[in-house]
This record gives structure tokens, sequence and C-alpha cells, in this order.
């Protein structure tokens, strides 16, 4: 069975910190990893990441997958209060998507 | 691009009524479109795989006659849950994958529902 693990589940910072949030899977014909943000409603997207080593950038966010050791980390640097949301990692095995628990980030003015 | 409505937002329904919820995708086809629940707290929970003009496929533990998926166009799903109870009380979101974007999926708002 696929299996998507986050760390940590929880995380509060000040603003201006920087974070980083861990995600780690085993996953059978696994094609990529995804990032989304999700505040009150549905999951936005963030990132895709089908290639190891290869940093994806928007902005202050910032994430990296390493396919050998099957982890991928998402950056977030001077984080500011709008920064707090649920942040879910998945795996994507064909068209199926597996989602990990999430990491609840609070960012404290 | 890749917009993804749902309909209704909220619904609050009496225990034994069916509800059904609708999932478009607004500017491109989607080929394949997700159901999804989650609980308070919990991450998401895929339901079922629809593709269209045929039957989903559901995940195991999801009862297919409880959870009615219809995938008539390439642009609306619906999901009908049937004689609603407490238990089923959730937010439940669907998802589109199709067009330019490939096999990401893109997300709609989220349905709420509360059954009394």
């Amino acid at each position: 069975e696929d299996k998507v693990v986050q760390s940590p589940l929880s995380l509060v910072v000040h603003e201006g910190d920087t974070v980083t949030l861990n995600c780690s899977y085993e996953v059978t014909n696994f094609r990529s990893l995804l990032w989304y943000k999700q505040e009150k409603k549905a999951p936005t997207f963030l990132f895709m990441l089908t290639s190891s080593g290869i940093e994806k950038k928007s902005g202050r966010l910032s994430s990296i997958l390493d396919k050998k050791e099957l982890f991928s980390i998402l950056n977030i640097t001077a984080t500011q209060t709008g920064d707090s949301a649920v942040y879910l990692c998945a795996s994507t095995s064909g068209s199926r998507l597996t989602f990990g628990e999430g990491t609840q980030l609070t960012v404290n003015p | 691009g890749a917009v993804v409505s749902q309909h209704p937002s909220w619904v609050i329904c009496k225990s034994g009524t069916s509800v059904k919820i609708e999932c478009r995708s607004l500017d491109f086809q989607a080929t394949t479109m997700f159901w999804y629940r989650q609980f308070p707290k919990q991450s998401l929970m895929l339901m079922a795989t629809s593709n269209e003009g045929s039957k989903a496929t559901y995940e195991q533990g999801v009862e297919k006659d409880k959870f009615l998926i219809n995938h008539a166009s390439l642009t609306l799903s619906t999901l009908t849950v049937t004689s609603a109870h407490p238990e089923d009380s959730s937010f439940y979101i669907c998802s589109a994958s199709g067009g330019e974007g490939g096999e990401t999926q893109y997300f709609g708002p989220g349905t709420r529902l509360l059954v009394l």
C-alpha cells in the first residue's frame, strides 16, 4: 500500500522565520511528488516534482525531491502570517494521488 | 486556467435524504475526475476515480451504492450521497485532470456536508 508521511505534523513559528517541511514516501510506480497549500477550503497547487535534485522555486517557497532517499522538502523563507495553513504533500502513481497527513503551520506576528 | 468549481459549497440536510454535489472543470476538458473526503484535522482520502463515459472506480471501503458517481461529460462529474446519515458529514472535494495540465490534479473549492 502506498504511503506518504509528513513531519512535523504541527509547527508554530514567528514571522520572518524560515521553515522546512518534510515528506517521505513509499510508492509503487512513483511518478511525481506534489505539494499543496490548504487553508479553509480545498488544496491549492504549489509544486510538482519529478526529478531528483532540481529545486523548484516560487517566491519565498522552494522544494526539492530526492528519489534515492524517497523524500522531499518544502522550504518557506521569511514566513508571513499569510503562510499559515496546512501543507500537504502527495505522491502520484499513475493518476492516483496519495496524500500525507499534512503539516499545520502557524505563523505568529 | 485550470479552474474547477463545485456546487453547492455548503449543504445541510436531514438524515435519510440524498444530496447531489456537482464538480465542473471550467476551462479545460477533464478526462479524469476524482472525489475525496476529508474529515476534520485529517488528510484527503480518495473515494473514487471516474473517467468520462465509464463507471467510476471506487476505493476499498467506499460503498458504490451509497456514493453514486456520474461523469457524463468532459466537464462535469456528480457525486450523490444517497440516504445520508450523520456519519457522512464531511468535506467533499473533487479534482480534475486533463488538458494541458496532463496528470496534475486541480481541486475544486470543496463542499461541506452536514447531515442532521
